[in-house]
C-alpha cells in the first residue's frame, strides 16, 4: 500500500522568514494534493499537482512535483501569523473511480511574531 | 465554501451507546467520504460512498456503518461506542477529483 512522510513534523519560524515542508511517496504520485488546517477547523484545499515537475502558486505558497512523481514539496515565501496551521500532503490512490486519497500525518507550523 | 455542514459539531457520550454523526452536501455530488484524525495518525478513511446506497469500507471501518439513502446525506454510526472511537470526525465531497471537507465532529466517548 502507498504511504507518505512528511517532514518536518513540526516547525517553527520566525514571521518573515521562509520555510519548506516536504512530502514523499512510497509510489509514484498519480495526484498530490496540499490542505491547510488550522486548529480545530476543517482541512482548507490549497493546491493538486499532477504532472512531473508541475509547480503551482498560491499567493505566497508555491508547491513543486518532482520529475520522478514521488516527492513533492511546499514552500512559504516571507511567513505570517496567518501560515500558522497543519498542512497535509494527500496521495490520489490511482485505484479507479473512488477518487480517495491517502494522507500524511501532517507537519505543523508555528509562527514566531 | 463546498457547501459541506456536519452535525453535530461536538458530542459527549458514554461507552456503549449508538452515535449517529451526519454529512451534508447542498450540490448533490456523487462522492462522499468519513475520516478520523487522531494525532500521530492523521487522517484515515472509515467509509466512503459513490452514491444512493452504494458504500465502501476505508482503512478504519470496524465498529461503524453508514448509509447513504439519499444523495445530499450521508450518515455514520457508532454501533456502540467505545472510548477508542474518541476523535475529530470529518466528512468530506470529491468534487473534480479534489476532496473537499466539512468543519468537522469533535466526539468524545466516556
Amino acid at each position: 500500500s502507498q504511504e507518505l512522510e512528511q517532514s518536518p513534523q513540526s516547525l517553527i519560524v520566525q514571521e518573515g522568514k521562509n520555510l519548506t515542508i516536504n512530502c514523499t511517496s512510497s509510489k509514484t504520485l498519480y495526484g498530490l494534493y496540499w490542505y491547510k488546517q488550522k486548529y480545530g477547523e476543517g482541512l482548507i484545499f490549497l493546491m493538486m499537482l499532477q504532472k512531473g515537475g508541475e509547480e503551482k502558486s498560491h499567493e505566497k505558497i508555491t508547491a513543486k512535483l518532482d520529475e520522478k512523481k514521488q516527492q513533492s514539496s511546499l514552500h512559504i515565501t516571507a511567513s505570517q501569523p496567518s501560515h500558522a496551521g497543519i498542512y497535509l500532503c494527500g496521495a490520489d490512490t490511482n485505484l479507479g473511480r473512488d477518487d480517495k486519497i491517502i494522507f500524511g500525518k501532517g507537519t505543523r507550523l508555528h509562527i514566531l511574531p | 465554501d463546498a457547501g459541506i455542514t456536519q452535525s453535530p459539531r461536538h458530542k459527549v457520550t458514554e461507552t456503549g451507546t449508538p452515535v449517529t454523526l451526519r454529512c451534508h452536501q447542498t450540490e448533490n455530488h456523487r462522492y462522499m467520504y468519513w475520516y478520523r484524525q487522531d494525532p500521530g495518525h492523521g487522517l484515515r478513511l472509515i467509509h466512503y460512498s459513490y452514491g444512493v446506497k452504494d458504500t465502501d469500507k476505508g482503512e478504519v471501518s470496524d465498529g461503524y456503518s453508514v448509509s447513504r439513502s439519499k444523495t445530499e446525506d450521508f450518515l455514520l454510526t457508532l454501533e456502540s461506542a467505545t472510548s477508542s472511537q474518541t476523535s475529530v470526525y470529518f466528512c468530506a465531497i470529491s468534487v473534480r477529483e479534489t476532496q473537499y471537507f466539512g468543519p468537522g465532529t469533535r466526539l468524545l466517548v466516556l
